[in-house]
Protein backbone atom coordinates (compact mmCIF):
# COMPACT_ATOMS: atom_id res chain seq x y z
CA UNK A 1 0.00 0.00 0.00
CA UNK A 2 1.13 4.00 -0.19
CA UNK A 3 2.94 4.72 2.36
CA UNK A 4 5.00 7.66 3.86
CA UNK A 5 7.72 7.27 6.74
CA UNK A 6 8.69 10.40 8.01
CA UNK A 7 12.08 10.65 10.27
CA UNK A 8 12.49 11.33 13.67
CA UNK A 9 11.88 14.22 16.21
CA UNK A 10 14.16 16.78 16.36
CA UNK A 11 14.93 19.77 18.55
CA UNK A 12 16.52 22.60 17.44
CA UNK A 13 17.82 25.59 18.98
CA UNK A 14 17.08 29.44 17.52
CA UNK A 15 18.84 30.08 14.41
CA UNK A 16 19.65 26.55 13.45
CA UNK A 17 18.15 24.35 10.41
CA UNK A 18 16.25 21.45 10.38
CA UNK A 19 16.30 18.86 8.05
CA UNK A 20 13.08 16.62 7.52
CA UNK A 21 13.07 13.19 5.27
CA UNK A 22 9.81 11.58 3.71
CA UNK A 23 10.24 8.01 2.14
CA UNK A 24 7.19 6.89 -0.47
CA UNK A 25 6.79 3.32 -0.76
CA UNK A 26 4.04 1.49 -2.54
CA UNK A 27 4.07 3.78 -5.58
CA UNK A 28 5.93 4.80 -8.50
CA UNK A 29 7.87 7.85 -6.69
CA UNK A 30 8.55 9.93 -9.44
CA UNK A 31 4.78 9.60 -10.52
CA UNK A 32 3.04 11.76 -7.80
CA UNK A 33 3.89 15.37 -6.40
CA UNK A 34 5.21 15.93 -2.58
CA UNK A 35 3.01 18.48 -0.62
CA UNK A 36 4.56 19.63 2.93
CA UNK A 37 2.38 20.87 5.58
CA UNK A 38 2.55 22.00 8.60
CA UNK A 39 0.39 22.52 11.92
CA UNK A 40 1.03 24.14 15.13
CA UNK A 41 -0.62 22.55 18.56
CA UNK A 42 -4.29 23.30 18.46
CA UNK A 43 -4.26 25.28 14.92
CA UNK A 44 -5.38 24.03 11.42
CA UNK A 45 -2.85 22.74 8.97
CA UNK A 46 -0.59 25.08 6.63
CA UNK A 47 0.34 24.32 3.74
CA UNK A 48 4.07 25.03 3.36
CA UNK A 49 5.25 24.00 -0.75
CA UNK A 50 5.37 21.33 -3.41
CA UNK A 51 7.48 19.59 -4.93
CA UNK A 52 8.03 17.91 -7.80
CA UNK A 53 10.11 14.23 -7.58
CA UNK A 54 10.69 13.22 -11.27
CA UNK A 55 11.98 17.36 -12.17
CA UNK A 56 13.12 18.10 -8.86
CA UNK A 57 11.13 22.00 -9.58
CA UNK A 58 9.13 22.89 -6.10
CA UNK A 59 7.33 26.15 -5.21
CA UNK A 60 6.85 27.32 -1.51
CA UNK A 61 4.18 29.30 0.53
CA UNK A 62 4.76 33.11 0.53
CA UNK A 63 5.14 32.84 4.12
CA UNK A 64 8.31 30.60 3.89
CA UNK A 65 10.03 31.70 0.82
CA UNK A 66 13.73 32.37 1.44
CA UNK A 67 13.44 29.85 4.56
CA UNK A 68 12.31 26.49 2.89
CA UNK A 69 13.62 24.23 0.34
CA UNK A 70 11.83 20.93 -0.81
CA UNK A 71 14.68 18.17 -2.67
CA UNK A 72 14.66 15.28 -3.42
CA UNK A 73 16.66 11.40 -3.64
CA UNK A 74 14.76 9.76 -6.29
CA UNK A 75 17.18 6.67 -5.74
CA UNK A 76 16.07 6.03 -2.57
CA UNK A 77 12.26 7.75 -3.05
CA UNK A 78 13.22 10.46 -0.33
CA UNK A 79 11.45 13.68 -0.37
CA UNK A 80 12.96 16.33 2.39
CA UNK A 81 11.79 19.56 3.48
CA UNK A 82 14.90 21.73 4.94
CA UNK A 83 13.31 24.63 6.90
CA UNK A 84 16.33 27.35 7.96
CA UNK A 85 16.55 30.30 10.55
CA UNK A 86 14.44 28.75 12.91
CA UNK A 87 12.40 30.40 15.62
CA UNK A 88 9.97 29.23 18.55
CA UNK A 89 7.23 29.82 16.39
CA UNK A 90 8.70 27.16 14.19
CA UNK A 91 7.94 24.75 16.87
CA UNK A 92 5.03 22.16 15.09
CA UNK A 93 4.12 18.87 14.04
CA UNK A 94 5.66 18.69 9.72
CA UNK A 95 4.16 15.97 7.35
CA UNK A 96 4.70 15.18 3.57
CA UNK A 97 1.78 14.07 1.74
CA UNK A 98 1.45 12.54 -1.70
CA UNK A 99 -0.65 14.84 -4.51
CA UNK A 100 -3.40 12.07 -5.48
CA UNK A 101 -4.60 12.83 -8.26
CA UNK A 102 -8.32 12.39 -7.54
CA UNK A 103 -10.59 14.09 -10.02
CA UNK A 104 -10.08 17.66 -10.79
CA UNK A 105 -6.69 17.72 -8.34
CA UNK A 106 -3.79 16.35 -6.90
CA UNK A 107 -5.38 16.10 -3.66
CA UNK A 108 -2.98 15.37 -0.21
CA UNK A 109 -3.63 11.47 -0.18
CA UNK A 110 -1.83 9.86 1.94
CA UNK A 111 0.27 11.72 4.54
CA UNK A 112 3.18 11.01 6.75
CA UNK A 113 3.02 10.20 10.03
CA UNK A 114 4.21 13.74 11.28
CA UNK A 115 7.55 14.82 12.97
CA UNK A 116 7.92 17.57 15.65
CA UNK A 117 10.45 20.20 15.42
CA UNK A 118 11.15 21.66 18.33
CA UNK A 119 12.43 25.08 18.69
CA UNK A 120 14.39 25.69 21.99
CA UNK A 121 17.02 27.47 23.33
CA UNK B 1 -6.55 34.68 -0.50
CA UNK B 2 -9.40 32.72 -0.19
CA UNK B 3 -10.30 32.22 3.89
CA UNK B 4 -12.31 29.19 4.51
CA UNK B 5 -14.20 29.68 7.90
CA UNK B 6 -15.98 26.93 9.65
CA UNK B 7 -18.60 26.52 11.82
CA UNK B 8 -18.93 25.26 14.47
CA UNK B 9 -15.97 25.35 16.15
CA UNK B 10 -17.45 22.01 18.17
CA UNK B 11 -20.29 20.22 18.43
CA UNK B 12 -20.95 17.61 20.97
CA UNK B 13 -23.43 14.97 19.78
CA UNK B 14 -24.22 10.95 20.76
CA UNK B 15 -22.92 7.94 18.76
CA UNK B 16 -25.91 7.02 16.03
CA UNK B 17 -26.76 10.78 15.53
CA UNK B 18 -25.83 12.66 12.51
CA UNK B 19 -23.28 15.34 12.10
CA UNK B 20 -23.36 18.64 9.85
CA UNK B 21 -20.56 20.40 9.38
CA UNK B 22 -20.31 24.23 7.63
CA UNK B 23 -17.44 25.53 6.02
CA UNK B 24 -17.73 28.74 3.83
CA UNK B 25 -15.13 30.25 1.81
CA UNK B 26 -14.69 34.12 1.22
CA UNK B 27 -14.06 33.88 -2.49
CA UNK B 28 -15.98 31.05 -5.45
CA UNK B 29 -14.09 28.20 -5.54
CA UNK B 30 -16.63 26.01 -7.62
CA UNK B 31 -16.00 22.14 -6.32
CA UNK B 32 -12.80 22.69 -5.50
CA UNK B 33 -12.73 21.29 -1.54
CA UNK B 34 -11.56 18.69 0.35
CA UNK B 35 -12.46 17.16 3.72
CA UNK B 36 -10.02 15.39 5.99
CA UNK B 37 -10.42 13.73 9.34
CA UNK B 38 -7.99 13.79 12.19
CA UNK B 39 -7.72 11.86 15.24
CA UNK B 40 -5.70 12.43 18.38
CA UNK B 41 -2.04 11.98 17.70
CA UNK B 42 -2.44 11.20 13.90
CA UNK B 43 -2.00 12.67 10.64
CA UNK B 44 -4.92 14.13 8.68
CA UNK B 45 -7.39 11.89 6.30
CA UNK B 46 -8.52 12.76 3.01
CA UNK B 47 -12.29 12.17 2.87
CA UNK B 48 -13.86 13.96 0.70
CA UNK B 49 -12.85 15.63 -2.70
CA UNK B 50 -13.87 17.67 -4.92
CA UNK B 51 -16.85 18.45 -3.01
CA UNK B 52 -18.63 15.67 -2.82
CA UNK B 53 -16.76 12.36 -3.56
CA UNK B 54 -15.67 9.68 -1.46
CA UNK B 55 -11.58 9.40 -1.38
CA UNK B 56 -11.08 5.37 -2.30
CA UNK B 57 -12.02 3.77 1.24
CA UNK B 58 -13.86 6.12 3.06
CA UNK B 59 -17.23 4.68 4.73
CA UNK B 60 -20.90 5.42 2.76
CA UNK B 61 -21.87 7.42 5.82
CA UNK B 62 -19.34 10.59 5.07
CA UNK B 63 -20.96 12.62 2.43
CA UNK B 64 -20.11 15.72 1.27
CA UNK B 65 -22.06 18.83 -0.71
CA UNK B 66 -22.07 22.32 -1.76
CA UNK B 67 -20.42 24.49 -4.32
CA UNK B 68 -19.31 28.45 -4.94
CA UNK B 69 -19.13 29.34 -1.37
CA UNK B 70 -20.95 27.13 0.96
CA UNK B 71 -20.05 23.67 1.80
CA UNK B 72 -21.43 20.87 4.27
CA UNK B 73 -19.87 17.44 5.15
CA UNK B 74 -22.57 15.44 6.54
CA UNK B 75 -21.53 12.13 8.89
CA UNK B 76 -25.11 9.94 8.85
CA UNK B 77 -24.80 8.24 11.71
CA UNK B 78 -21.55 8.93 14.02
CA UNK B 79 -19.58 5.56 15.01
CA UNK B 80 -16.88 5.77 17.71
CA UNK B 81 -14.04 6.30 15.73
CA UNK B 82 -15.90 9.44 13.90
CA UNK B 83 -15.07 12.04 17.20
CA UNK B 84 -12.33 13.74 15.68
CA UNK B 85 -11.19 17.41 14.22
CA UNK B 86 -12.82 17.47 10.76
CA UNK B 87 -10.59 20.44 8.36
CA UNK B 88 -12.02 21.83 4.83
CA UNK B 89 -9.22 22.92 2.24
CA UNK B 90 -9.20 24.38 -0.72
CA UNK B 91 -7.30 24.06 -3.63
CA UNK B 92 -6.19 27.84 -4.52
CA UNK B 93 -2.97 28.00 -2.48
CA UNK B 94 -4.16 25.13 -0.45
CA UNK B 95 -5.42 26.84 2.64
CA UNK B 96 -7.38 24.79 5.22
CA UNK B 97 -9.80 25.87 7.60
CA UNK B 98 -9.86 26.08 11.06
CA UNK B 99 -11.59 22.87 12.21
CA UNK B 100 -14.52 21.66 13.85
CA UNK B 101 -14.20 19.08 16.82
CA UNK B 102 -16.71 16.68 16.83
CA UNK B 103 -16.97 15.75 20.67
CA UNK B 104 -19.01 12.87 22.24
CA UNK B 105 -22.11 14.75 24.11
Amino acid sequence: QVQLVQSGAEVKKPGASVKVSCKASGYSFTSHDIYWVRQVTGQGPEWMGWMNPSSGNSGYAQNYQGRVTMTRNTSINTAYMELSSLRSEDTAVYYCARGGRLGSSNWFNPWGQGTLVTVSS
Amino acid sequence: ETVLTQSPATLSLSPGERATLSCKTSQDISTYLAWFQQRPGQAPRLLIYDASHRAPGIPARFGGSGSGTDFTLTISSLEPEDFAIYYCQQRDNWTFGQGTRVEIE
